[in-house]
């Protein structure tokens, strides 16, 4: 039964479409992350709720907008998709904040928009 | 440069070699993390620690707070252990380094 799981796997799409990942954790968890890495594997947190309020709100374009309708759930959604964007997208939970607990990652997502 | 380094970023080894991975970070930390990304791209958590040293199998981590730096150690090496280790630490947010690429040839 996996801990944290993300769909699609995979999402190939053209500039300018609008695309969301979705993610899922059955740990009981109380904080969940979306963390962006680039073409060098560097990742970098983009956003991060807990209990279903936004918490980490990193230099993100608001063409992302994150949402967590609950606290096993936080998806992702991208507006009109640039070159830029492709990357992969893992998600991640903890109980408590990230930088005292142990993360939990999903397998990611990979987006690749052309 | 970057809150969190890690060197070397790429290290080829022969089975059965004692590895070392080091980490210096210059952002306050509650923890190091120790994370390992496999080919197929999932990350586990190794490690995350605070001070002294963890021990998992062939795996020991590292760390000393006073001079900011960690270091990941895989003894008697395998195969297998190819893949990339990742170090981050942070408070509410977690900074990564840039990863290591470990080879392990048999």
């Amino acid at each position: 039964d996996t801990a944290v799981s993300q769909t699609p796997k995979y999402l190939v799409t053209q500039m300018g479409n609008d695309k969301s990942i979705k993610c899922e954790q059955n740990l009981g968890h109380d904080t969940m992350y979306w963390y962006k890495q680039d073409s060098k594997k560097f990742l970098k947190i983009m956003f991060s709720y807990n209990n279903k309020e936004l918490i980490i709100n990193e230099t993100v374009p608001n063409r992302f907008s994150p949402k967590s309708p609950d606290k096993a759930h936080l998806n992702l959604h991208i507006n009109s998709l640039e070159l830029g964007d492709s990357a992969v997208y893992f998600c991640a939970s903890s109980q408590g904040r990230a930088g005292a607990n142990v993360l939990t990652f999903g397998a990611g997502s990979r987006l690749t928009v052309l | 440069k970057n809150e969190v380094e890690q060197s070397p970023q790429n290290l080829t080894a022969q089975e059965g070699e004692f590895i070392t991975i080091n980490c210096s970070y210059s952002v306050g930390i509650s923890a190091l993390h120790w994370l390992q990304q496999h080919p197929g791209g999932g990350i586990v958590s190794l490690f995350m620690l605070s001070s002294g040293k963890k021990k998992h199998g062939r795996l020991i981590a590292t760390i000393n707070i006073q001079e900011k730096h960690s270091s990941l150690h895989i003894t008697a090496s395998h195969p297998r252990d190819s893949a990339v280790y990742i170090c981050a630490g942070g408070g509410n947010k977690l900074v990564f380094g840039a990863g290591t690429i470990l080879r392990v040839k048999s």
